[in-house]
C-alpha cells in the first residue's frame, strides 16, 4: 500500500460528459502529480502541485484541469469527454516536489468513455 | 515525439537467469534517471535510480547502468524471481523552469518463468 488513495477505481461515462478524479496523498507529502496512461503508452505526466500552487505542466488539455485543496488533496476534472479520453490516470504524491524523490502511486481510476 | 523510448514490449526468462530491460533516450538535457515496477491492478513502485555523474547503481539483485554516451540505460535483475514478473517502465528527468518532470517511457513487460 503506497499510502496515496484515488477514487473512484473505475468511472464509466459518455462522451461530452465531465467527470473528477480525486487523490488523497501519502500523509504528509505536499506535491501531488497526475499522469495519464493510454493504451500501449507510458504515463504522461500531466500536472503538479505543490502545497496548493500548481508547479508544472505537462501535456494537459485545455479540457482538463485540476487542483490541490488545503487539505493537499487533489482533484482532476475532466471535460467535454472524448472517446480518446479513456485511459487509467495516477495520482502520485512526493514529499517536496523534486523529482529526485520516489514518486508513490495510487492504484489509479480507470476512466471509460463510451 | 516520444523522448524515453522502451523498444521491447515483452521479455521472457526463465527463473534464475539474468534479465536486462533496456532504455534509450534523446533528450541530453536529462540528468537522472529511474526504474520503477508496476504489478497488476496497482500503481508504479519506485525501483532504483541514477545520476548522471554515475555510471552503475547496485541494490541487492537489481543493477542499473548508464551510458551517457549512448543515451542508453539498462536494469539488470540477478537471479531473476516469478516474483519480479511485472511491467517495469524507465523514466528520466531534467530541470524544467523551477521544477522538474518525468518522462516515462511505454514500459516492458517482464514475464520469469518459473
Amino acid at each position: 500500500d503506497s499510502g496515496v488513495t484515488q477514487t473512484p477505481k473505475h468511472l464509466i461515462t459518455a462522451t461530452g460528459q465531465r467527470v473528477t478524479l480525486r487523490c488523497s496523498p501519502r500523509s504528509g507529502d505536499l506535491s501531488v502529480y497526475w499522469y495519464q496512461q493510454s493504451l500501449d503508452q507510458g504515463l504522461q505526466f500531466l500536472i503538479q502541485y505543490y502545497n496548493g500552487e500548481e508547479r508544472a505542466k505537462g501535456n494537459i488539455l485545455e479540457r482538463f484541469s485540476a487542483q490541490q485543496f488545503p487539505d493537499l488533496h487533489s482533484e482532476l476534472n475532466l471535460s467535454s469527454l472524448e472517446l480518446g479520453d479513456s485511459a487509467l490516470y495516477f495520482c502520485a504524491s512526493s514529499a517536496t516536489g523534486t523529482v529526485t524523490e520516489k514518486l508513490f502511486f495510487g492504484s489509479g481510476t480507470q476512466l471509460s468513455v463510451l | 515525439d516520444q523522448q524515453v523510448k522502451q523498444n521491447s514490449p515483452s521479455l521472457s526468462v526463465q527463473e534464475g537467469r539474468i534479465s536486462i530491460l533496456n532504455c534509450d533516450y534523446t533528450n541530453s538535457m536529462f540528468d537522472y534517471f529511474l526504474w520503477y515496477k508496476k504489478y497488476p491492478a496497482e500503481g508504479p513502485t519506485f525501483l532504483i535510480s541514477i545520476s548522471s555523474i554515475k555510471d552503475k547503481n547496485e541494490d541487492g539483485r537489481f543493477t542499473v547502468f548508464l551510458n551517457k554516451s549512448a543515451k542508453h540505460l539498462s536494469l539488470h535483475i540477478v537471479p531473476s524471481q516469478p516474483g519480479d514478473s511485472a511491467v517495469y517502465f524507465c523514466a528520466a528527468s531534467h530541470i524544467s523552469g523551477s521544477a522538474r518532470q518525468l518522462t516515462f517511457g511505454s514500459g516492458t513487460q517482464l514475464t520469469v518463468l518459473p
